[in-house]
């Protein structure tokens, strides 16, 4: 069975700045990586994901991540953040061969003035 | 394009009620789930279907019963509803029998166990 850890339940930081989310993952076969962000009162909209391929992604609103598999990480990064990046984040695994979507405990990240 | 249609967004309910969260999409997707959002626990999947007439456990089914007659409902029955099944519930779904696919949540359902 996946697991999916996310280590930084919340992570403050001042606009412009860089961010890096982390999330750790473990699984026996191959997996597939999602990052989904959740804006209050709201349902999770996919940010991005890892299939194959290049383990660099890019996502919308300027997120990407890498895919790390000597390091079974999946950690997400963005240059410069906006006030409206504040939401909640959540990094998914789901191994090729089930149907199951395993979240973390989410990454609440709040952006200052 | 409604997607994911979740009702009702709020409910209340006394201890030992039953009620049913219902769950449409207008995808025809296959793939359809629910998960319980919980502080400090992220999401944790309740149930899941990959097609009408098979649903299966996920990590979190006591308490809850599914069934899925139709590619479009998926509906979420709590018998005897406890204050432990206070949470938000969010159903998803995605096309096709990939994991890698993407999945679309629904709005959510906040709900309140008394």
């Amino acid at each position: 069975a996946q697991s999916v850890t996310q280590l930084d339940s919340q992570v403050p930081v001042f606009e412009e700045a860089p961010v890096e989310l982390r999330c750790n993952y473990s699984s026996s076969v191959s997996v597939y990586l999602f990052w989904y962000v959740q804006y209050p009162n709201q349902g999770l909209q996919l940010l991005l994901k890892y299939l194959s391929g290049s383990t660099l992604v890019k996502g919308i609103n300027g997120f990407e991540a890498e895919f790390n598999k000597s390091q079974t990480s999946f950690h997400l990064r963005k240059p410069s953040v906006h006030i409206s990046d504040t939401a909640e984040y959540f990094c998914a695994v789901s191994d090729i061969n089930t149907d199951k979507l395993i979240f973390g405990t989410g990454t609440r990240l709040q952006v200052f003035p | 394009n409604a997607g994911v249609t979740q009702t009702p967004k709020f409910q209340v309910l006394k201890t030992g009620q039953s009620m049913t969260l219902q769950c449409a999409q207008d995808m025809n997707h296959e793939y359809m789930s629910w998960y319980r959002q919980d502080p400090g626990m992220g999401l944790r999947l309740i149930h899941y279907s990959v097609g009408a007439g098979i649903t299966d456990q996920g990590e979190v089914p006591n308490g809850y019963n599914v069934s899925r007659s139709t590619t479009e409902d998926f509906p979420l029955r709590l018998l005897s509803a406890a204050p432990s099944q206070t949470s938000v519930y969010f159903c998803a779904s995605r096309p096709g029998v990939s994991s890698g696919n993407t999945i679309y949540f629904g709005e959510g359902s906040w709900l309140t166990v008394v």
